[in-house]
């Protein structure tokens, strides 16, 4: 069965360091998510891609955070100072274009968690 | 900010029974959704409901949807202990963009 994979699982760094995270959607999926989930809440979107364009951007602290998903497949978020308010887990899902039969199911990855010291 | 919040944030019952939880929302949506995460884990989608629909079926799954309330609820029949886990509602609403806006999610904890 088919997975979003995501790297690293876990990762650990100091603060002001910069940190990447990289997310591979499912195969001929479009539209990719990235969320941010603080332990103990739901999941809040960061940005939405469709094929290598942000359709929604407007939760992503753009003085550090940044995303990009250059060819329409996979995608890297980056967060450069990282801050002690960044430790979280960082989601990444994919699905369907909504217009290609209005699939709204997400496909989410296992995430990964970040420690900011 | 979060779209809704789902009440009890925790609960905990014995194998073989029914656990329900229940999910409030502010806007209108197209859909609500319901997911299951496992500690440490990716979400997993568990079931849609549509605006229109007012009760859905899968499995031991029952979802309600009470669009003049602004509710939904998740009913877990015949519980097991490979249920537990953190369950969250996320809705999206009509004439958005955005796809989904999550809940706060519940805690069902089933104890064998």
């Amino acid at each position: 069965e088919a997975e979003v994979a995501q790297s690293p699982r876990y990762k650990i760094t100091e603060k002001s360091q910069a940190v990447a995270f990289w997310c591979d959607p499912i195969s001929g999926h479009a539209t990719l998510y990235w969320y941010r989930q603080i332990l103990g809440q739901g999941p809040e979107l960061l940005v939405q891609f469709q094929d290598e364009s942000v359709v929604d951007d407007s939760q992503l602290p753009k003085d550090r955070f940044s995303a990009e998903r250059l060819k329409g497949v996979d995608s890297t978020l980056k967060i450069q100072p990282a801050e002690l308010g960044d430790s979280a887990m960082y989601l990444c899902a994919s699905s369907l274009h909504p217009g290609q039969g209005g699939f709204d199911e997400q496909y989410f990855g296992p995430g990964t968690r970040l420690t900011v010291t | 900010s979060q779209q809704g919040e789902e009440d009890p944030q925790a609960l905990s019952i014995q194998e073989g029974e029914n656990a329900t939880m229940n999910c409030s929302y502010k806007t209108s949506i197209n859909n609500l959704q319901w997911y299951r995460q496992n500690s440490g884990r990716g979400l997993v989608h568990l079931i849609l409901i549509r605006s229109n629909e007012r009760e859905k079926h899968s499995g031991r799954l029952r979802v309600t949807l009470d669009t003049s309330k602004k509710s939904s609820s998740l009913l877990i029949t015949a519980s097991r202990a490979a249920d537990t886990a953190s369950y969250f509602c996320a809705s999206k609403a009509s004439g958005s963009a955005r796809q989904l806006t999550f809940g706060s999610g519940t805690q069902l904890t089933v104890l064998p």
